[in-house]
């Protein structure tokens, strides 16, 4: 079974300012990571993902997160949030051997950047 | 492209009437699709795989004969709520599969159902 912590539940940030969200996770397989976005009222959107391959993924709107086996850690950073990066933001895995299957979400963490 | 679309975005419903969400892939075919639950504040329940067709998979504790399922297309599936009740408001938000092996999920834009 594999399961997904976030470590913050609420992240305040001035604008223009880096920010670090950080996802630990737990499995005994591999697994694919992945990061969404949510706004309010609205879906999730892919913000990025690491399937395989280089352990720095790059993102949409200037995100990128780096996955960390040893560490188990996928943590999602941004150099320089704006005012519309207030959302909340959701770690999620999936056993890689199951292609397509269940994602396991973390409890999210709220990113509030303030002016 | 992996557009997912949801209808509708928000339905209120008196208690004990039936509600239909329905969820369209746009841009691709989605043989896979999910069913979450989500309340204020909370990350998403996954209630169920839609697989088209074939009948889906619940999780356990989700009531199969309350959240009724139809994946029939490669492009649709819905999630019917029997006999609402006011427990049964939320956000109910879907997924597909993006495209024949890919491993990402991409989001509907969600429904919220208030049951009076």
């Amino acid at each position: 079974a594999q399961s997904v912590t976030q470590l913050d539940s609420q992240v305040p940030v001035f604008e223009e300012a880096p920010v670090e969200l950080r996802c630990n996770y737990s499995s005994s397989v591999s697994v694919y990571l992945f990061w969404y976005v949510q706004y309010p009222n609205q879906g999730l959107q892919l913000l990025l993902k690491y399937l395989s391959g280089s352990t720095l993924v790059k993102g949409i709107n200037g995100f990128e997160a780096e996955f960390n086996k040893s560490q188990t850690s996928f943590h999602l950073r941004k150099p320089s949030v704006h005012i519309s990066d207030t959302a909340e933001y959701f770690c999620a895995v999936s056993p890689s051997y199951n292609q397509g299957g269940k994602l396991i979400f973390g409890q999210g963490t709220e990113l509030s950047v303030k002016p | 492209g992996a557009v997912v679309s949801q209808h509708p975005s928000w339905v209120i419903c008196k208690s004990g009437t039936s509600v239909k969400i329905e969820c369209r892939s746009l841009d691709f075919q989605a043989t896979t699709m999910f069913w979450y639950r989500q309340f204020p504040k909370q990350s998403l329940m996954l209630m169920a795989t839609s697989n088209e067709g074939s009948k889906a998979t619940y999780e356990q504790g989700v009531e199969k004969d309350k959240f009724l399922i139809n994946h029939a297309s490669l492009t649709l599936s819905t999630l019917t709520v029997t006999s609402a009740h006011p427990e049964d408001s939320s956000f109910y938000i879907c997924s597909a599969l993006g495209g024949q092996g890919t491993d990402t999920q991409y989001f509907g834009p969600g429904t919220r159902l208030t049951v009076l």
